[in-house]
C-alpha cells in the first residue's frame, strides 16, 4: 500500500524549542516538498528536494531546516527561530507534474 | 504578488446540479494546472490536471477547461455529490521552475442536499 505518511497527527512546541515533523514516502519519488498552510490561504513552499542531499529554500524557509539522506525520507525542523510557527504542515512527493500528499501535521503552541 | 487566484472564497450548490470553480492566473509562462481537494485537517487530494497545450480535460463527472487568452481555468463537477463538499485549489506550474507548484487561496464548495 504506497503512500506518504506524516507523523504526528498533532505536535505540541514549548517556546524555545526546536521540534521535527516527520515524512515518508514509499512511492520512489525522487522530488518532495513541505508546505505550510494557515487559515484561509493557499499553501505556502518551505523546502523543496529533488533528489538525496540535496534541497532548496521554498518562499518561506526561515525558521526551518530540513535534510533528504534518504529518498524515502524528507523531515522538517521547526526552529525557535520561527516565531509563528502554528499552522497545518503538508508534505508532499511528485511524479512527473503531479504532487501527491500525505495527511499532515498540525503543530500548535503551548 | 498573487499568480493565481481563486476569487470565490465560498460556493454553494444543489445536490444533483454542475458546480463550476474558477481560477484565474497571471504568468503565461505557467504550462500545466492542477485541481485538488482538500477536507479539513487532511492533505489535498489530486483530482484532475491540463497541460496548456490542451482545452478541456474529463474524468468521470470533473472536466476542466482552459482558456488561455483569457487566462483562466475553471473545474466543473457534474452532477454534484454532498461528498464534493470541500475546499478546492487550484495550482499551476512553470517548467523553469523544477516543478513548483503556484497555489491559489482555495474556493470552498458546499453542496446542499
Amino acid at each position: 500500500d504506497g503512500g506518504i505518511t506524516q507523523s504526528p497527527k498533532y505536535l505540541f512546541r514549548k517556546e524555545g524549542q526546536n521540534v521535527t515533523l516527520s515524512c515518508e514516502q514509499n512511492l520512489n519519488h525522487d522530488a518532495m516538498y513541505w508546505y505550510r498552510q494557515d487559515p484561509g490561504q493557499g499553501l505556502r513552499l518551505i523546502y523543496y528536494s529533488q533528489i538525496v542531499n540535496d534541497f532548496q529554500k521554498g518562499d518561506i524557509a526561515e525558521g526551518y531546516s530540513v535534510s533528504r539522506e534518504k529518498k524515502e525520507s524528507f523531515p522538517l525542523t521547526v526552529t525557535s527561530a520561527q516565531k509563528n510557527p502554528t499552522a497545518f504542515y503538508l508534505c508532499a512527493s511528485r511524479q512527473e507534474e503531479t504532487q501527491y500528499f500525505g495527511p499532515g501535521t498540525r503543530l500548535l503552541v503551548l | 504578488d498573487q499568480q493565481v487566484k481563486q476569487n470565490s472564497p465560498s460556493l454553494s450548490v444543489q445536490e444533483g446540479r454542475i458546480s463550476i470553480l474558477n481560477c484565474d492566473y497571471t504568468n503565461s509562462m505557467f504550462d500545466y494546472f492542477l485541481w485538488y481537494k482538500k477536507y479539513p485537517a487532511e492533505g489535498p487530494t489530486f483530482l484532475i490536471s491540463i497541460s496548456s497545450i490542451k482545452d478541456k480535460n474529463e474524468d468521470g463527472r470533473f472536466t476542466v477547461f482552459l482558456n488561455k487568452s483569457a487566462k483562466h481555468l475553471s473545474l466543473h463537477i457534474v452532477p454534484s455529490q454532498p461528498g464534493d463538499s470541500a475546499v478546492y485549489f487550484c495550482a499551476a506550474s512553470r517548467p523553469d521552475s523544477n516543478y513548483q507548484l503556484i497555489w491559489g487561496a482555495g474556493t470552498k464548495l458546499i453542496i446542499k442536499p
